[in-house]
């Protein structure tokens, strides 16, 4: 079955930097897209970025363009976000989630998240 | 950016009674919406996608219909683990630019 399980969170300072994983199994990772969403205490779901199959292509939310890089590595299944110049309105559950194809369509499957607190 | 708009935010109802979630988008989005369940402390699930195909799993109490710029969502019979917050989701936008109503919480009457 499709798992998910997103890691690296925690508490970090205002300005600094964070890296969080998932790691992928059930299926096969090297042929779908892959995304990043979050929710902040008691909101919505915000969309953050996507990354094509073959990691060639990446697409931002204005809201973290220029600060946070999505990667992937498809020979150890794992996805990735750096995550630079962090703000207090950046804390949030941070959620990976599969694209239903190679990046463009609905997410079938999401991680339980990972939960980042930027605060001094 | 298309902006997605749930209403109502809250919808009370009794187990048993049908609910209607509706989810508005401020251009046409074709057919390219999914609907997710988020219940307390868990990640979202995927309920419907392409506007009105349930995915894997999902029970026939829910249904999904619309195209363009208005959709709904119905649950028929509601069961006591059907109360959640429900959110609509857009993916029509090439480059990807996705967005999410501000979602529906589906309460107990």
């Amino acid at each position: 079955q499709v798992q998910l399980m997103e890691s690296g969170g925690g508490v970090v300072q205002p300005g600094r930097s964070l890296r969080l994983s998932c790691a992928a199994s059930g299926f096969t990772f090297s042929s779908y897209g892959m995304h990043w969403a979050r929710q902040a205490p008691g909101k919505g779901l915000e969309w953050m970025a996507v990354i094509s199959n073959n990691g060639n292509n990446k697409y931002y939310a204005d809201s973290v363009k220029g600060r946070f890089t999505i990667s992937r590595d498809n020979s150890k299944n794992t996805l990735y976000v750096q995550m630079n110049s962090l703000r207090p309105e950046d804390t949030a559950m941070y959620y990976c989630a599969k694209d239903w194809g190679s990046g463009g369509f609905y997410f079938d499957y999401w991680g339980q998240g990972a939960l980042v607190t930027v605060s001094s | 950016e298309i902006v997605m708009t749930q209403s109502p935010a809250t919808l009370s109802v009794s187990p048993g009674e049908r609910a209607t979630l509706s989810c508005r988008a401020s251009q046409s989005v074709s057919s390219n919406l999914a609907w997710y369940q988020q219940k307390p402390g868990q990640a979202p699930r995927l309920l419907i996608y392409d506007a009105s195909t349930r995915a894997t799993g999902v029970p026939a109490r829910f249904s999904g219909s619309g195209s363009g710029t208005e959709f709904t969502l119905t649950i028929s019979s509601l069961q006591s683990e059907d109360f959640a917050v429900y959110y609509c989701q857009q993916y029509n936008n090439w480059p990807p630019l996705y967005t999410f109503g501000q979602g529906t919480k589906l309460e107990i009457k």
